[in-house]
């Protein structure tokens, strides 16, 4: 399968422990994106990188919040001192240079703190 | 920033009827526009986009029209079928990187 993995797939953790997710993009995709999806609603962008450079992060990404993307490869997604209203889906998705077009994601990595 | 607002929230139809799912935007600088498909456990999965150098796009029993005007943009499914029962979202941009706003989703139920 050469699309959008993320893992795990699943976490549940503690209220206050940290947790991390990576996202292995296409591997022709310089682009990557982050978004959260909560029940019932669409998915909320935070953050975006080109190759390595993160170039965007939203609002919604407060300081515990911090996603890299070594190399231009890979990318992590930490969230440090985990809260219960960080419950969600964390999906990742790529996508080609050029203008906007297609996001191909993930089957993203649900998070639930207890 | 972009904001979208899609309705109807639910929609329920018999196999065979038409849907229509309608978007609007707030950013008139919008100018790619996609719908994507989400199964229940899934990931989300374009099904159909627009630009807006272009008014309507047809893709066999999918739709999509735009009205740059009125800001606003609808899914058109014809001779629905169970298996178009998903959530479907609708989605704007202005970003030349291609960072998508999208709308709260429509749960499409279609009954045999």
């Amino acid at each position: 399968d050469t699309g959008v993995s993320q893992n795990p797939r699943h976490k549940i953790t503690k209220r206050g422990q940290n947790v991390t997710f990576r996202c292995d993009p296409i591997s022709e995709h310089n682009r990557l994106y982050w978004y959260r999806q909560t029940l019932g609603q669409g998915p909320e962008f935070l953050t975006y990188f080109q190759n390595e450079a993160q170039l965007e992060k939203s609002r919604l990404l407060s300081d515990r919040f911090s996603a890299e993307r070594p190399k231009g490869s890979f990318s992590t997604l930490e969230i440090q001192r985990t809260e219960q209203g960080d419950s969600a889906m964390y999906l990742c998705a790529s996508s080609l240079a050029g203008g906007p077009g297609e996001l191909f994601f993930g089957e993203g990595s649900r998070l639930t703190v207890l | 920033g972009e904001n979208v607002e899609q309705h109807p929230s639910t929609l329920s139809v018999q196999e065979g009827d038409s849907a229509v799912i309608k978007c609007t935007y707030s950013d008139s600088a919008s100018n790619y526009f996609p719908w994507y498909k989400q199964e229940l456990g899934k990931r989300p999965q374009l099904i159909i986009d627009i630009r807006s150098n272009v008014g309507e796009k047809k893709d066999q029993r999918i739709a999509v029209t735009l009205n740059k005007t009125a800001k606003h943009f609808s899914l058109h499914i014809t001779e629905t079928q169970p298996e178009d029962s998903a959530v479907y979202f609708c989605a704007g941009t202005s970003s030349s990187y291609g960072k998508l706003t999208f709308g709260q989703g429509t749960i499409l139920t279609v009954h045999p």
